[in-house]
């Protein structure tokens, strides 16, 4: 599977932009990248999932580079209720692994009044 | 449109007991999928399933087996409990298990704790 490497730690302010990095550089072509939070307490949420184009919907933005080796997740507007664990995964489009989500430690998004 | 549950929120067990923790899927949903989330760690895949058979499986023991019903509802049933298996587990759903391109959607998990 390919690896993803993340920050672990991010801080944004109330209202900013909050751009959370992702590297993926062993992703092969057909592979997924998705994007999920995990607030306290809860199960981890799907935020969006993007191939080769940006995509865009009513949560985020997901911004993948040209070679797909590396990918940013930008909240437009954090809001406190933003703060939590991000996780940047790739997903495999076939094998014997495509159908689970391989976690990593994510980055852990702060967002200060 | 409800999505995914899971039962219960939180249980207590003894270590060598057995336990069954149920999921019903998002409405639509045919595939089922479960994961152990260790304190502090990310989710860990056990298992994936499919028309009612085990399609995929992670690195855990046989102590770990599971069902899906016709009605695309599934359990996870852990055996010979240890310490270890204290978790937060967690069930997701998704439509068509072939591909990668649906994701996952994830019920609030239960919360084992083993004593």
């Amino acid at each position: 599977d390919a690896k993803t490497t993340q920050p672990p730690s991010m801080d944004c302010a109330e209202g900013r932009a909050a751009n959370l990095p992702c590297n993926h550089s062993t992703i092969s072509g057909n592979e997924y990248v998705y994007w999920y939070r995990q607030i306290h307490s809860q199960g981890p949420q799907y935020i969006i999932h993007g191939l080769k184009n940006n995509e865009t919907n009513e949560m985020a933005s997901l911004i993948i580079t040209e070679d797909r080796k590396s990918s940013t997740l930008i909240l437009p507007h954090a809001t406190l209720r933003d703060t939590a664990v991000y996780y940047c995964i790739v997903r495999p489009a076939g094998g014997t692994s495509y159908g689970k989500l391989t976690f990593g430690q994510g980055t852990i998004l702060t967002v200060h009044p | 449109d409800a999505g995914v549950t899971q039962s219960p929120t939180h249980l207590i067990k003894t270590r060598g007991q057995q336990v069954t923790l149920r999921c019903s899927p998002k409405s639509g949903h045919d595939t089922v999928s479960w994961y152990q989330q260790a304190l502090g760690q990310g989710p860990q895949f056990i298992f994936q399933y499919y028309e009612e058979e085990e399609r995929q499986r992670g690195n855990f023991p046989d102590r770990f087996s599971g069902h899906q019903f016709p009605n695309y509802s599934s359990e996870l049933n852990v055996n010979a409990l240890l310490l270890g298996d204290s978790a937060l587990y967690l069930c997701a759903s998704s439509l068509a298990r072939g591909s990668s391109n649906q994701p996952q959607h994830f019920g609030d998990g239960t919360r084992l704790s083993i004593l």
